[in-house]
C-alpha cells in the first residue's frame, strides 16, 4: 500500500472549516483514500473514503486532486468534539481483509 | 447498539502471566483485526482473520497467537506477557463493501 504525508499537527477556530492535507505521491490507481480518526484514545472512527472523485457524507468532505497524489478532508464547520488525531489511509484491498496500515496522523485541535 | 465489543477494558499483568483478550462483532463482518497502539504511535496490526477459520500474521505477531472461535469472534492470545507488551489493544472488523473498519473500544493493558 502507498506511503502518506501528513502534516504532524493543526489548529482551527470553532466554527470554521478545518482542511487536513494528505500527500500520497505513489498511490496505485486501484488504491483507495481513507479517512479515520481517533478521539482521544478511542477506537479509530471511519469517516469517508474515494477512489477518484471527490466525496461528502455527514460528516466531512474529501477532495483528491486529478494526479490523485493528494487529497484534502474538509471538516465544514468543525467542533470543539472535532478535536482528534486524523489518519490519511491509502489501501487497494476490499471485499476480503484490507491491511490498513495506519501512520502518526494530524493532531487537529479546535479552539474556542 | 450494533458494533466491536472487546473485554476485559483494563488488565495488568505481571510479566510471565498469560490472558487471552475477547472481541465479538454482531455486524456479520467476514473479516476481524488486531492492533496496538503504544502511546504516541500510530496503530500497529499484529494479527487479522479474512474469514471464518483463517488467520495471517500482520506487522507485529511475535508474542501473541489467535483464534477466530467463530465468524462473530475473534480472540488474541498473550502466552507469556512483557513489558514490552504494554499497550491499547484494538480489534476491528470489516465486511465486503468499500466502506471502513469498525473498532472496538480498546483493552488497556499493562504488564509489570
Amino acid at each position: 500500500d502507498a506511503k502518506t504525508t501528513q502534516p504532524t499537527s493543526m489548529d482551527c477556530a470553532e466554527g470554521r472549516a478545518a482542511n487536513l492535507p494528505c500527500n500520497h505521491s505513489t498511490i496505485s490507481g486501484n488504491e483507495y483514500v481513507y479517512w479515520y480518526r481517533q478521539i482521544h484514545s478511542q477506537g479509530p472512527q471511519y469517516i469517508i473514503h474515494g477512489l477518484k472523485n471527490n466525496e461528502t457524507n455527514e460528516m466531512a468532505s474529501l477532495i483528491i486532486t486529478e494526479d490523485r497524489k493528494s487529497s484534502t478532508l474538509i471538516l465544514p464547520h468543525a467542533t470543539l468534539r472535532d478535536t482528534a488525531v486524523y489518519y490519511c489511509i491509502v489501501s487497494a484491498r476490499w471485499g476480503s481483509a484490507r491491511q490498513l496500515t495506519f501512520g502518526s496522523g494530524t493532531q487537529l485541535t479546535v479552539l474556542p | 447498539n450494533a458494533g466491536v465489543t472487546q473485554t476485559p477494558k483494563f488488565q495488568v499483568l505481571k510479566t510471565g502471566q498469560s490472558m487471552t483478550l475477547q472481541c465479538a462483532q454482531d455486524m456479520n463482518h467476514n473479516s476481524m483485526y488486531w492492533y496496538r497502539q503504544d502511546p504516541g504511535m500510530g496503530l500497529r496490526l499484529i494479527y487479522y482473520s479474512a474469514s471464518e477459520g483463517t488467520t495471517d500474521k500482520g506487522e507485529v505477531p511475535n508474542g501473541y497467537n489467535v483464534s477466530r472461535l467463530n465468524k462473530r469472534e475473534f480472540s488474541l492470545r498473550l502466552e507469556s506477557a512483557a513489558p514490552s507488551q504494554t499497550s491499547v489493544y484494538f480489534c476491528a472488523s470489516s465486511g465486503q463493501g468499500k466502506e471502513g473498519y469498525t473498532f472496538g473500544s480498546g483493552t488497556r493493558l499493562t504488564v509489570v
